[in-house]
């Protein structure tokens, strides 16, 4: 299995402020990771696949990089909106999926 | 409008089965690999089972091996989980999950969730 470790657990920002969110995982993915916002009561919502390309429909504020085992989200300026949890997925073991545990922004 | 909607979530006793059920409009159904995606009260999101497109494999998280079975029916669009010898640490909110890889383009489609409660 393929360990999805994201860090911080939390994260406190004042809106309008740049947020940066990272993920780990246990072994290679290449670039077969994806970022997805879940807000309570709603469906996760995809934001980034391929390890850098937007999902239709998403603000350009939302930037992922890296490659291999190191990735990283990236929200430059943080509306109300964004305050939700957010996680990594790998889909490289295609189809034994797994996810990070969460990273939550919260608003400071 | 791409539409996932489960049922057959409720309270069960541990030891106890049930069968969740997801209908999918929309979508070319077929095309998509089907999943069940679980959140567990103040936990993150952990995948469970995946269905291939013509229902020919099927991929089961460790701990559900053997207990859950994932299937789907192509010509009703349904996807469904039946779950047996359920303990509380299958309390979650289960949601269905499409997806599909076009060349290098991740698209997918998530369900609103169906809560299942394992309790005495």
């Amino acid at each position: 299995e393929i360990v999805m470790t994201q860090s911080p657990a939390t994260l406190s920002v004042s809106p309008g402020e740049r947020a940066t969110l990272s993920c780990r995982a246990s072994q290679s993915v290449s670039s077969n990771l994806g970022w997805y916002q879940h807000q309570p009561g709603q469906a996760p919502r995809l934001l980034i696949y391929g390890a850098s390309t937007r999902a239709t429909g998403v603000p350009a504020r939302f930037s992922g990089s890296g490659s291999g085992t190191e990735f990283t989200l990236t929200i430059s300026s943080l509306q109300s909106e964004d305050f939700a949890v957010y996680y990594c997925h790998q889909y490289n073991k295609w189809p034994s999926w797994t996810f990070g545990q969460g990273t939550k922004v919260e608003i400071k | 409008e791409v539409q996932l909607v489960e049922s057959g979530g409720g309270l069960v006793q541990p030891g106890g089965s049930l069968r969740l059920s997801c209908a999918a409009s929309g979508l070319t159904f077929s095309n998509y690999w089907m999943s069940w995606v679980r959140q567990a009260p103040g936990k993150g999101l952990e995948w469970v089972a995946t269905i291939k497109q013509d229902g020919s494999e099927e991929y089961y998280l460790d701990s559900v091996r053997g207990r859950f079975t994932i299937s789907r029916d192509n010509a009703r669009n349904s996807l469904s989980l039946q779950m047996n010898s359920l303990t509380a640490e299958d309390t979650a909110v289960y949601s269905c999950w499409g997806v599909v890889l076009m060349g290098p383009h991740f698209f997918d489609y998530w369900g609103q969730g169906t809560l299942v409660t394992v309790s005495s």
